[in-house]
């Protein structure tokens, strides 16, 4: 089956400063790449979200890319604020039913 | 927030008792995916229901099961429960047409502890 690696397991950084996160996956076949924002008991939030026919995904401060021939995605946060401090996952989608298999996690903390 | 619903919020279950979560999903959305999250984590995924079929189903044995209404609404029973079912349980619901990939939105999950 898929078999997702995400590091680093910890993060920290300085608020205004960058953050990156990265993942890589084993199935070639895989085509769907979405990062979730997890705070301490809340739901997984997606984020931003890209797909195999692209390489680059921006969302105001949060950024996206893809390496198909690599099979590695990361996530970027530029200018980090405090709350951007959360556990992020990375998921990969593996055939036809939609099924995300999930990265272990990142715990990102942003200091002032 | 997603418009996605789980009830309950949390349960206190004793070992080989069973169990059933609910969930609505989101307005427009057909599909139906239940995950399992262990404290500390990723979500694991335990199978998916679409057009109130199961399409796909993770590494859990058959005491995990469940149900979609023709509301879109499901159901996740587990069966003779373990200490190990200990966990956060999530749903997501999406979009699917043509079986195609589609942006899956969590609800805010059911905290089940078994004693």
């Amino acid at each position: 089956g898929e078999n997702v690696e995400q590091h680093p397991s910890t993060l920290s950084v300085q608020e205004g400063d960058s953050a990156v996160i990265k993942c890589t996956y084993s199935d070639s076949a895989s085509n769907y790449f979405p990062w979730y924002k997890q705070e301490l008991g809340k739901r997984p939030q997606l984020i931003i979200d890209i797909r195999s026919n692209v390489g680059e995904k921006k969302d105001q401060r949060i950024a996206v890319t893809l390496n198909k021939t690599a099979k590695h995605f990361s996530l970027h946060i530029t200018e980090t604020q405090p709350e951007d401090s959360a556990v992020y996952f990375c998921a990969v989608n593996t055939g036809t039913a939609s099924k995300l298999t999930f990265g272990t996690g990142t715990r990102l903390q942003v200091t002032l | 927030e997603t418009g996605v619903t789980q009830s309950p919020t949390h349960l206190i279950k004793t070992r080989g008792q069973q169990v059933t979560l609910r969930c609505s999903s989101q307005s427009g959305h057909n599909t139906v995916s239940w995950y399992q999250q262990a404290l500390g984590q990723g979500p694991q995924f335990i199978f998916q229901y679409y057009r109130e079929e199961e399409n796909g189903r993770g590494n859990f044995p058959p005491r995990f099961s469940g149900l979609q209404f023709p509301n879109y609404s499901s159901e996740l029973n587990v069966n003779a429960l373990e200490l190990d079912d200990s966990a956060l349980y999530l749903c997501a619901s999406s979009l699917v047409t043509h079986f195609s990939t589609d942006t899956q939105y969590f609800g805010p999950g059911t905290r089940l502890t078994v004693l």
